[in-house]
């Protein structure tokens, strides 16, 4: 079975300062990682993808990720936060079997702090 | 386009009805799914389809059914709501492939009482 691990529930930063998510996978096969960001009151947006093209996958809104299968990680990163980026964000595994399902991480909720 | 629409948006059961979550999708895709979203918990899967007449159970399928009569509709019904099914609940439709993005709806905020 696949998981996903987010480590920090909640996460405050500065505005313009680096935003670092940490998200942690298991998986017995190559897997498709998402990150998705959820704004309140709302659905989930997809903010980039990783699909064995490259290990590092840029996304929406500045934001990227680095899939690194030594450490079986794909944390999220952004150079400068912005007040605009206080969300809460799911990292996510896709199902390796026909359904095609996303397993999710727990969440981080990230504070911009002005 | 409107993508993945929910209906209803908000609604309070007593415990013991039932009721309906309408999904719909407009993008001709082939898989559809039901999440719910809880505090600390994600969102993890309730029931899924991949196909016109087809239903599965995904984590957590007690208490819930499905139907998917037409591809672009997916319904989940609660016959019988508890307290414990307070949550708000995804519906998400996605085309074949395991790296195709899944598209969410904006969600139905459940209170059963």
């Amino acid at each position: 079975a696949q998981s996903v691990t987010q480590l920090g529930s909640h996460v405050s930063v500065s505005e313009g300062a680096l935003v670092l998510l940490r998200c942690n996978y298991s998986s017995s096969v190559p897997p498709y990682l998402f990150w998705y960001v959820q704004y309140p009151n709302q659905g989930l947006q997809l903010l980039l993808k990783y699909t064995s093209a490259a290990t590092l996958v840029k996304g929406i809104n500045g934001f990227e990720a680095e899939f690194k299968k030594s450490e079986t990680s794909f944390h999220l990163t952004k150079p400068s936060a912005h007040m605009s980026d206080a969300a809460e964000y799911f990292c996510a595994v896709s199902d390796n079997t026909g359904r095609r399902a996303l397993t999710f991480g727990s969440g981080t909720r990230l504070q911009v702090q002005p | 386009n409107a993508g993945v629409t929910q209906t209803p948006k908000f609604r309070v059961l007593k415990t013991g009805q039932s009721m309906t979550l309408l999904c719909a999708q407009d993008m001709n895709h082939e898989y559809m799914y039901w999440y719910r979203q809880d505090p600390g918990m994600g969102l993890r899967l309730i029931h899924y389809s991949v196909g016109e007449g087809t239903t599965a159970k995904g984590e957590v399928p007690d208490g819930y059914n499905v139907s998917r009569l037409k591809k672009q509709n997916f319904l989940l019904g609660l016959e019988s709501a508890a307290p414990s099914q307070t949550s708000v609940y995804f519906c998400a439709s996605s085309n074949r492939g395991g790296n195709t993005e899944a598209f969410f709806g904006q969600g139905t905020r459940l209170t059963v009482v």
